[in-house]
């Protein structure tokens, strides 16, 4: 089945940093790929997604790029915030019809320091 | 516009209790699922649905029932509560790619 495999935590960095969160996936067809983030106490928002090969999604200074080739959809932002501090979940969605589960990653805990 | 909305946002269960979970949705979605987040730990797939009268299992459904009669309401019922139940519950609905979340419902079991 579809499974997500994301970059284990947490990750510490200090602010303004470069930050890289790895993400690679295993599904049939082709599937939509997505960003979520969780902040403490809250459900889960959309942060960015892709929905085919070499699409890049991008808000909010963050981006990602739907790599078929590599089967990869890593997370990068240039310069972080301690306002990013939270927990990022890579997911992905089928594309075929009777495959309409959406598969998270384990999630990766994000702590920016001033 | 409400999105998902979950309720309870807390409960505290004694081992053996019943409840149901609430979720209702007001975006006309045909897809909802419910997952559960342990501590620490990433979303698990208990059930999900791809329209009224439609429901499939997830990864864990053990313990867990649910049903789907109308496009708005998915409930999960908690049948005999047991201490590994305890974890934050969050339903979802989704048209084409997004997903909208819930805000959650904190359960723990004693």
């Amino acid at each position: 089945g579809d499974s997500v495999t994301q970059m284990e935590g947490p990750v510490t960095l200090s602010e303004e940093a470069f930050l890289t969160i790895n993400c690679t996936y295993t599904a049939t067809g082709y599937p939509s790929l997505f960003w979520y983030v969780q902040y403490p106490g809250e459900g889960l928002q959309l942060l960015l997604k892709a929905t085919k090969a070499d699409d890049k999604g991008s808000n909010k200074g963050f981006e990602a790029t739907y790599r078929k080739e590599t089967t990869s959809f890593h997370l990068e932002k240039g310069s972080v915030q301690v306002s990013d501090s939270a927990v990022y979940f890579c997911a992905l969605s089928g594309s075929n019809f009777g495959n309409e589960k959406l598969t998270f990653g384990t999630g990766t805990r994000l702590t920016i320091i001033p | 516009n409400a999105g998902v909305t979950q309720t309870p946002k807390f409960r505290i269960l004694k081992i053996g209790q019943s409840m149901t979970l609430q979720c209702t949705q007001d975006m006309n979605h045909n897809y909802m699922y419910w997952y559960r987040q342990d501590p620490g730990m990433g979303l698990k797939l208990i059930y999900y649905s791809v329209g009224a009268g439609i429901t499939d299992k997830g990864e864990v459904p053990n313990g867990y029932n649910v049903s789907r009669s109308t496009t708005e309401d998915f409930p999960l019922r908690l049948e005999l509560a047991a201490p590994s139940q305890t974890s934050v519950y969050f339903c979802a609905s989704r048209e084409n790619t997004e997903a909208f979340f819930g805000q959650g419902t904190r359960l723990t079991v004693v």
